[in-house]
Formats: structure tokens, sequence, C-alpha cells
């Protein structure tokens, strides 16, 4: 069975760094890429960051291009996001997925919350 | 960049009703990469189509998703009590974008 668990959220102030954390297991991690959608307070959907499957390959929305950093680790079957430089705007419950066909997202986790606030 | 624009913002409708939710492109999406996701309250997203029309493992078939160019549809031919939620269109393939949402409610 497919599962992906991300974790890591909290509440951080305004310029500060988190790092989130997604273990994934059931699947043939390296076959696939990974990715980070986020999700504002009674908003909708943002694709974050994508990771392909060897970790070279890495992709960033714009609003987020210069203080997020996607990576993962293949021998532990985790993905990370680096997050720097940390925005009030920021504030959203973060999604980690896993996709297939270059970004649709089959599987996600639960979420986590990132709170920038002062 | 790509802008997806998803109409109605809300649609209230009765369980067994048929419902149509429009996604529109800004520009061509290549390759027909558009998808459809479900999202109930407090719950992650769920992939219902990709491809325009694949159907996700598990998806009943009163899901169905048809269109081309900029133009696509998410169909739900008859409302069960459980598809009431918010339904995304994605465009992958390239730089991925979500559209706003479309709210499908009980009226």
């Amino acid at each position: 069975e497919v599962q992906v668990v991300d974790s890591g959220g909290g509440l951080v102030q305004p310029g500060g760094s988190l790092r989130l954390s997604c273990a994934a297991s059931g699947f043939t991690f390296t076959s696939y890429a990974m990715g980070w959608v986020r999700q504002a307070p009674g908003k909708g959907l943002e694709w974050v960051s994508s990771v392909k499957g060897d970790g070279r390959d890495t992709y960033y929305a714009d609003s987020v291009k210069g203080r997020l950093t996607i990576s993962r680790d293949n021998s532990k079957n985790m993905v990370y996001l680096q997050m720097n430089s940390l925005r009030v705007e920021d504030t959203a419950v973060y999604y980690c997925a896993k996709e297939i066909w270059g970004g649709v997202m089959d599987h996600w986790g639960q979420g986590t919350l990132v709170t920038v606030s002062s | 960049e790509i802008v997806l624009t998803q109409s109605p913002g809300t649609l209230s409708l009765s369980p067994g009703e048929r419902a149509t939710l429009s996604c529109r492109a800004s520009q061509t999406v290549s390759g027909n990469y558009l998808a459809w996701y479900q999202q109930k309250p407090g719950q992650s997203p769920r992939l219902l189509i990709y491809y325009t029309s694949t159907r996700a493992t598990g998806v009943p078939d009163r899901f169905s998703g048809s269109g081309s160019g900029t133009d696509f549809t998410l169909t739900i031919s008859s409302l069960e009590p459980e598809d009431f939620a918010v339904y995304y269109c994605q465009r992958y393939g390239g730089p991925q974008a979500f559209g706003g949402g479309t709210k499908v409610e009980i009226k």
C-alpha cells in the first residue's frame, strides 16, 4: 500500500526557517517524482515544487524560487522542503505527494501546517 | 505562465442531479495534460481524472472528463451525497498550475 506521510510544520517568525519532511513507502521510490503543494487557509491549491526520481532535476513556483529548496534522500525514501526567509504569505497547509505522468499527484500526505507570524 | 479559470465558483445542486464543471486555460494545454481532483473539508485532495478523461483507480464511472485545447469539463452524471466537495483542475507536463476550484454544494 502506498503511503505518504508529511511532517515538520509549526509556528515560525517572518524571516525564519523550517524544514518539512515527507516519508514515502509502498512503491519503488526512485522511479517517481515527488512534489509539494500548499493551501493557504480557506484558499485553493498552489503547486510549490517538484523533484525528479533521481533528485537531479528540481522545479519551483515563481513565488518560492530562491527561498524554498526541495531535495530527496533515496536511501531513506524521504523528501524534504527547506524553507528559508519565510513570509506571512507562506502560511498554509503543505502537502507532499507522489507524482506520475509528469505531475499528476496520485497519492497525497495528510498535510502539515506552517504558520508564519510574529 | 498558464492560468486556469474554473467556473462556476459554486454549484448548488440536489442529489441525483448532473453536475458540469468548467476549467478554462489561458493558453493551449499541450498533450491534454489536464487532471481533476476532489477535496472534502479537512481532507487531502484525491485524484479523480488525468489525461483529460482517464479515471484514476477506484473512481466511480459517474465521473467523466472531456475537452481539449483550452476548454475542459468534469461531469458528474448523478450526484451522490459523498460527491459534495470542492473540485480542482490541474495542468501538468510542464509548469504546473491549479485552478481556483469549484465548490459543489447541496441545494
